[in-house]
C-alpha cells in the first residue's frame, strides 16, 4: 500500500516563490507525478520524477529524493491563476496497472 | 483528437437507480483509468484497462460497480442500485504506454444521488 502526505492549505503572494512538499511511503516506487487542479475542473499533469534530483519546466520545478520518500513542487513568479489544488501522486512498482495513488492535494491561494 | 471526453457532465439520480457513464480516451492511448473524487480528497482509483482487458479493480469497489472497454476504445462505468455515498465526481483518464507522460483526465461526470 501507499501513504501520501501533503499540507492541506498554503497561501502565498503574487510574484513570490512557494514550495509544496509531499512525503510518501510505498512498498515499491515507480515514479512521482504532480498535477494541478483548479476548482471544479479535472487535474492536469505538471511533472514527473523517477530519479533523484530536480526537474525544471518553466516556472515550475519538481524535486525528488527516493531515499527520503520526499518530493516538492516549486512555483516561481506566482500568478493569480496559480491558485489551485496541487496533487502529488505516486506510481506503485508492484502493479501491472501503472496506476497512481494520489494525495489529498494542497490548496494554494495566491494573494495580490 | 480533442482529449478525453466524458458524458454526461452531470447526473442526478434517485437512490436505487442504475447509472452509466461513458469515457472516450485519446485514441493513441492504450491505458484507461477510472477514478472517483469527493470534495477535499484526491482521486481514488477504481479500475484500469489496458486495451480491452480490465487488469485491476480496486477492492474498495463493491459489486455494484462494473466497467467495460469493448474493443479497447471507449469505456463505460455502471453503478447499480445507487446509494447516497456514491455521490462524487467520476474521472476518466488515459495515458500512453510511456509513463513519463502522466494521465490526461477528462472533465469528469458529477453524480448526485438524492
Amino acid at each position: 500500500g501507499q501513504n501520501i502526505d501533503q499540507p492541506t492549505e498554503m497561501t502565498a503572494t503574487e510574484g513570490a516563490i512557494v514550495q509544496i512538499n509531499c512525503t510518501y511511503q510505498t512498498s515499491g516506487f515507480n515514479g512521482l507525478f504532480w498535477y494541478q487542479q483548479h476548482a471544479g475542473e479535472a487535474p492536469t499533469f505538471l511533472s514527473y520524477n523517477v530519479l533523484d534530483g530536480l526537474e525544471e519546466k518553466g516556472r515550475f520545478s519538481s524535486f525528488l529524493s527516493r531515499s527520503k520518500g520526499y518530493s516538492y513542487l516549486l512555483l516561481k513568479e506566482l500568478q493569480m491563476k496559480d491558485s489551485a489544488s496541487y496533487l502529488c501522486a505516486v506510481r506503485d512498482k508492484n502493479t501491472n496497472a501503472g496506476k497512481s495513488t494520489f494525495g489529498d492535494g494542497t490548496t494554494l491561494t495566491v494573494k495580490p | 483528437d480533442t482529449g478525453v471526453s466524458q458524458d454526461p457532465r452531470h447526473k442526478i439520480t434517485k437512490r436505487g437507480q442504475n447509472v452509466t457513464f461513458r469515457c472516450d480516451p485519446i485514441s493513441e492511448h492504450n491505458r484507461l483509468y477510472w477514478y472517483r473524487q469527493t470534495l477535499g480528497q484526491g482521486p481514488e482509483f477504481l479500475t484500469y484497462f489496458q486495451n480491452e482487458a480490465q487488469l485491476e479493480k480496486s477492492r474498495l469497489l463493491s459489486d455494484r460497480f462494473s466497467a467495460e472497454r469493448p474493443k479497447g476504445s471507449f469505456s463505460t462505468l455502471e453503478i447499480q442500485r445507487t446509494e447516497q455515498g456514491d455521490s462524487a465526481m467520476y474521472l476518466c483518464a488515459s495515458s500512453p504506454p510511456r509513463q513519463a507522460y502522466g494521465y490526461t483526465f477528462g472533465s469528469g461526470t458529477r453524480l448526485t444521488v438524492v
